[in-house]
């Protein structure tokens, strides 16, 4: 179990440019997650997928994000013409099949990617 | 909509104190609860979770107890230590299997 990974791990980019993060979940977790984390603030959730399906898409912060999950393995997150506002930690967890209760499944989180817009 | 207030920090101890963080929450239904913990540097990782009403999580020498009445699931733990010194995050599981964080405690534990 390698745990879940993100790559890059820090990415600077220019106001206007694309970015794209990509998530490796643990093998065999059917739920991925992906969260913001400002300075100060706990992280805050942008979408999620089972298996390849993308069962949420209204959290995420704009029409310039989105996120895929092609195979149901690794997914990304894509922002286009960042923003300076977009400076911040992206992260992604996964977890097991849900259980019975509703939202008692643990989330394991990667490392994070952190994005500076300058 | 569901919601957690935890105690802001910094909170600064000294070593072998015990240790108190606050946390409340807003949600309908029984949701799951969590302690997420962030050393310096490092990734979020859980520390405990309960799911029911009365349920003790414990690990590592911290515990919490998921209390209906009070909405409330307090970090606590009698002896901190220097490596204890991380941001502790409160949360709730929403209804979309997602967490719902609280701003977090920055804990610094003093020798």
């Amino acid at each position: 179990d390698t745990g879940v990974s993100q790559d890059p791990r820090h990415k600077i980019t220019k106001r206007g440019q694309n970015v794209t993060f990509r998530c490796d979940p643990i093998s065999e977790h059917n739920r991925l997650y992906w969260y913001r984390q400002t300075l100060g603030q706990g992280p805050e959730f942008l979408t999620y997928f089972q298996n390849e399906a993308q069962l949420e898409k209204s959290r995420l912060l704009s029409d310039r994000f989105s996120a895929e999950r092609p195979k149901g393995s690794f997914s990304t997150l894509e922002i286009q013409r960042t923003e300076q506002g977009d400076s911040a930690m992206y992260l992604c967890a996964s977890s097991p099949r849900w259980g019975l209760s509703r939202a008692g499944d643990t989330q394991y989180f990667g490392p994070g990617t952190r994005l500076t817009v300058l | 909509g569901n919601s957690v207030t935890q105690m802001e920090g910094p909170v600064t101890l000294s070593e072998e104190a015990f240790l108190t963080i606050n946390c409340t929450y807003t949600a309908t239904g029984y949701p799951s609860l969590f302690w997420y913990v962030q050393y310096p540097g490092e990734g979020l990782q859980l520390l405990l979770k309960a799911t029911k009403a009365d349920d003790k999580g414990s690990n590592k020498g911290f515990e919490a107890t998921y209390r209906k009445e009070t909405t409330s699931f307090h970090l606590e733990k009698g002896s901190v230590q220097v490596s204890d010194s991380a941001v502790y995050f409160c949360a709730l599981g929403g209804s979309q299997g997602n967490l719902i964080f609280g701003k977090g405690t920055k804990l610094s534990v003093k020798p």
